[in-house]
């Protein structure tokens, strides 16, 4: 399948600094990439997503960059807080919605 | 609210047993799909499905089946249950392939 991966298995922050998570992909013709959060016992869901056309993103706190180029996106939180810590998850969903496989992400108080 | 349900939390099942997962979905969605979810391997697909009575092969099928004989509804099938298939596995749907994906709150199955 196609190669979607992330850079870190764990990221640990203080509460209160910024984030970064990276993740990088192997098909050229991808063009639709979404970032998905799971919460311990749930399933994931969707934070924010971004098309090739586009190489920045914002929403609330958190931001996606796109770098086609390196084929490599990233997911930005900032002022991280506890209710961030959940493990994150990048996809391609070019074609069969292939997941990266995940940073674990720890808010220390 | 957007809903795709499975019809267990958790599972114990023998060696051999054939597994019946199931998934509804509430959303009218075209597409869904079958992951498992292994500790450091992240979300493995199964199978997918584009449509009723259609479906497509993912990165590890062997040892699973599907079947989609209502758009709501998708099955997964484990035909002899073997141990290494003990896993969290998670359902989900989506109106198309550029579109976000919703999931179920995943089965975990344990084969003894």
């Amino acid at each position: 399948g196609e190669n979607v991966g992330l850079h870190l298995p764990t990221l640990s922050v203080q509460e209160g600094d910024n984030s970064i998570i990276n993740c990088a992909y192997s098909n050229s013709a991808s063009d639709y990439f979404i970032w998905y959060k799971q919460e311990s016992g749930k399933g994931p869901q969707f934070i924010i997503d971004i098309r090739s056309n586009m190489d920045k993103r914002q929403g609330q706190r958190v931001t996606v960059l796109l770098n086609k180029t390196v084929k490599h996106l990233s997911l930005q939180i900032a002022a991280t807080q506890p209710g961030d810590s959940a493990v994150y998850f990048c996809a391609d969903h070019y074609n069969k919605f292939y997941f990266g496989s995940g940073t674990k992400l720890n808010v220390k108080p | 609210d957007v809903k795709v349900t499975q019809s267990s939390r958790y599972l114990v099942k023998r060696t051999g047993e054939k597994v019946f997962l199931e998934c509804v979905q509430d959303m009218d969605h075209e597409n869904m799909f079958w992951y498992r979810q292994d500790p450091g391997l992240g979300l493995r697909l199964i199978y997918f499905s584009y449509d009723v009575k259609m479906k497509e092969k993912g990165d590890i099928p062997e040892g699973y089946s599907v079947s989609r004989e209502k758009k709501e509804r998708f099955s997964l099938i484990l035909e002899s249950a073997s141990t290494n298939q003990t896993s969290m596995y998670l359902c989900a749907s989506s109106a198309g392939l550029n579109t976000e994906a919703f999931f179920g709150q995943g089965t975990r199955l344990t084969v003894v």
